[in-house]
């Protein structure tokens, strides 16, 4: 069965500082995966996705994610963290080819950004 | 693009009351509509998947008589809550799926809906 683990529940740095989001996921082959982020209140936005090809894949608001395979990872990263990046970050996968176009969704990661 | 609408934003009801939500993509057909609850500080749980013109497929443990999905159009899911008591109160968010086969969810601003 497919599963999806965001090993850390809150993560805090330093505005301007790096950050990196872990993801894990568990399925037989290679997923579609997502990062999905999250503000207060509100329904998901889409970062990011992997379907196959390039490794590194470029989002929107300055993320990117890596997919490496033999570590069953997609962790997302940002070279410079905003206060606006404050928010749940989702990470999510998809089974290529399946009926239902389901995702299965971490538990996510909460940001703090301190000033 | 894919922007997906969802209506009401915050609900108050009685207890023993429905509420509707409503589910629109207002900018692509989505032939799959997907409908999750979020408790606090907690992921996201699907309750269901609607398809365009048939049934809704329930996740296990879902009511399927308490949790009413309608999906009539490519553009519009609902989700009415029959009978809503104070434990059915939560967050609930809809996804409409971008098609293509590649699983793309685009989410709604979500329903707080809280049952007195």
């Amino acid at each position: 069965a497919q599963s999806v683990t965001q090993p850390d529940i809150h993560i805090t740095v330093s505005e301007g500082a790096s950050l990196e989001l872990r993801c894990n996921y568990s399925y037989g082959a290679t997923p579609y995966l997502f990062w999905y982020v999250q503000s207060p209140g509100q329904g998901l936005q889409l970062l990011l996705k992997y379907f196959s090809g390039d490794t590194l894949v470029q989002g929107i608001k300055g993320f990117e994610a890596e997919f490496k395979r033999s570590q069953s990872s997609f962790n997302l990263r940002k070279p410079s963290v905003h206060w606006s990046d404050a928010a749940e970050y989702f990470c999510a996968v998809g089974a290529p080819g399946g009926a239902t176009n389901k995702l299965i969704f971490g538990t996510g990661t909460l940001l703090a950004v301190q000033p | 693009g894919a922007v997906v609408s969802q209506h009401p934003s915050w609900v108050i009801c009685k207890s023993g009351t429905s509420v509707k939500i409503e589910c629109r993509s207002l900018d692509f057909q989505a032939t799959t509509m997907f409908w999750y609850r979020q408790f606090p500080k907690q992921s996201l749980m699907l309750m269901a998947t609607s398809n365009e013109g048939s049934k809704a497929t329930y996740e296990q443990g879902v009511e399927k008589d308490k949790f009413l999905i309608n999906h009539a159009s490519l553009t519009l899911s609902t989700l009415t809550v029959t009978s809503a008591h104070p434990e059915d109160s939560s967050f609930y968010i809809c996804s409409a799926g971008g098609g293509g086969g590649r699983n793309i969810q685009y989410f709604g601003a979500g329903t707080r809906l809280s049952v007195l």
